[in-house]
């Protein structure tokens, strides 16, 4: 069955700093993979996908992921982090039936120290 | 363009009472479902549609139910409410799966459900 993992509960980085959040898969076949960003009070916001092609994917407000095959991983990065980057990030793996279902880890809690 | 909208934002009920969760959205999307949020839990799929007249069961469908008369809007119904559905609960829609790809599901702002 589809799912993801995100290890860690929250992370804390001070602002200026890269801020990684980690997010390792569980598919059969090749993974459709999503981020969501969440802000407080607030619905999910699409952040980034991997279909396939390059292993380094680009997405909004400056945030980028890495796609690992050998890792099974699918790693949220940011260069320099914001304090307003603080907020719940999740994971998704979309199931693989068509019918665009997705499977979402339990979320990340990123706060940026000023 | 809207986008998703829910209503109503916050609902209290009493243990045993219904209610219906609304869910609209105006970009004529096909795909929508509905997650509910718990702390710790991520999000969980409670049910889904792959379009008009077409529903199915998520990973948590017991005491929810759905509809899907129009492409626009899909209800969830709380049959009898427990403690045990307090949460926050999320609707999401996505783009036709007819045109290919594989698109992202845009979501509504949620709506807060205590059940007391």
């Amino acid at each position: 069955a589809q799912s993801v993992a995100q290890p860690e509960d929250q992370v804390n980085v001070a602002e200026g700093n890269p801020l990684t959040v980690k997010c390792t898969y569980s598919v059969s076949g090749n993974p459709y993979l999503f981020w969501y960003v969440q802000y407080p009070n607030r619905g999910l916001q699409f952040l980034l996908k991997y279909i396939t092609g390059d292993n380094l994917v680009k997405g909004s407000y400056g945030f980028e992921a890495e796609f690992n095959k050998s890792q099974t991983s699918f790693h949220l990065k940011k260069p320099s982090a914001l304090v307003s980057d603080s907020a719940l990030y999740f994971c998704a793996v979309r199931f693989r039936e068509g019918n665009n279902r997705l499977a979402f880890g339990k979320g990340n809690q990123v706060v940026v120290i000023p | 363009n809207a986008g998703v909208t829910q209503t109503p934002k916050f609902q209290v009920l009493k243990t045993g009472q219904s209610m219906t969760l609304q869910c609209a959205q105006d970009m004529n999307h096909e795909y929508m479902s509905w997650y509910r949020q718990d702390p710790g839990m991520g999000l969980r799929l409670i049910h889904y549609s792959v379009g008009a007249g077409i529903t199915d069961q998520g990973e948590v469908p017991n005491g929810y139910n759905v509809s899907r008369s129009t492409t626009e809007d899909f209800p969830l119904r709380l049959l009898s409410a427990a403690p045990s559905q307090t949460s926050v609960y999320f609707c999401a829609s996505s783009p036709p799966l007819w045109t290919g790809g594989v698109n992202e599901q845009f979501f509504g702002p949620g709506t807060r459900l205590t059940v007391l």
